[in-house]
């Protein structure tokens, strides 16, 4: 069965600090790997994707990813935080087109919640 | 302004009482999803419907029930049978024909059962 581990439950970092969130996978197929993020009182929204190509995909808001797949790994990366970065973030994993029945559904992470303080 | 809505935002029931949660979108996606979120455990799929008429179950539908009826409107209905139904509820939807798995989200409805 398809799985996703995030390493951190709380992450609590000072405004300019560096982050990193990890991702792990289970999964025996072909994945499309994401990042959502949960601003506190907002939607959930997508901060970046990876579907093929180059490993390391850039989202919004300074974010970036680097899919290894050696490892089943996604992480999550900002070189320097902000305040308005506070918010809960969850990887997730679907399977690819063609290649499973799980196409389309997302399997997510059980959240990271960052704090940034001022 | 395209997008998905919930409603409501907040909605309590005493115990023992069905509930129905409305989501609508007008994105005229084809697929849409509904997602339970509790602290500490992410988003579990409930329901999924990749086309009008049809859905299937997620991960955890006991003591859920949905409809399909039209391709903008994916009602989840709480059955008194759902043991413990307080939980914010998120539903999605995504356009299909997509390899990417992309979702987009409402703003949900948090629900408590009193």
């Amino acid at each position: 069965a398809q799985s996703v581990s995030q390493h951190n439950h709380h992450v609590i970092l000072s405004e300019a600090a560096s982050l990193e969130l990890g991702c792990n996978y289970s999964y025996g197929g072909t994945v499309n790997l994401f990042w959502y993020v949960q601003y506190p009182g907002q939607h959930l929204q997508l901060l970046l994707k990876y579907f093929s190509g180059d490993p390391l995909v850039k989202g919004i808001k300074g974010f970036e990813a680097e899919f290894i797949k050696s490892k089943f790994s996604f992480n999550l990366r900002k070189p320097s935080v902000q305040w308005s970065d506070t918010a809960e973030y969850f990887c997730a994993v679907s399977g690819r087109a063609g290649t499973t029945d799980s196409w389309g559904k997302l399997q997510f992470g059980a959240g990271t919640q960052v704090v940034v303080t001022p | 302004d395209g997008g998905i809505t919930q409603s409501p935002k907040y909605l309590f029931r005493k115990e023992g009482q069905n509930v129905t949660l409305s989501c609508e979108q007008n994105l005229n996606h084809d697929a849409m999803y509904w997602y339970r979120q509790d602290p500490g455990q992410g988003l579990r799929l409930i329901y999924y419907s990749q086309i009008v008429n049809d859905f299937q179950k997620g991960d955890i539908a006991e003591g859920y029930s949905v409809s399909r009826e039209k391709k903008e409107s994916f009602p989840l209905t709480v059955t008194s049978a759902q043991k413990n139904p307080t939980a914010f509820y998120l539903c999605a939807s995504s356009p299909h024909g997509t390899q990417s798995g992309e979702q987009f989200f409402g703003p949900g409805t948090r629900l408590t059962v009193l």
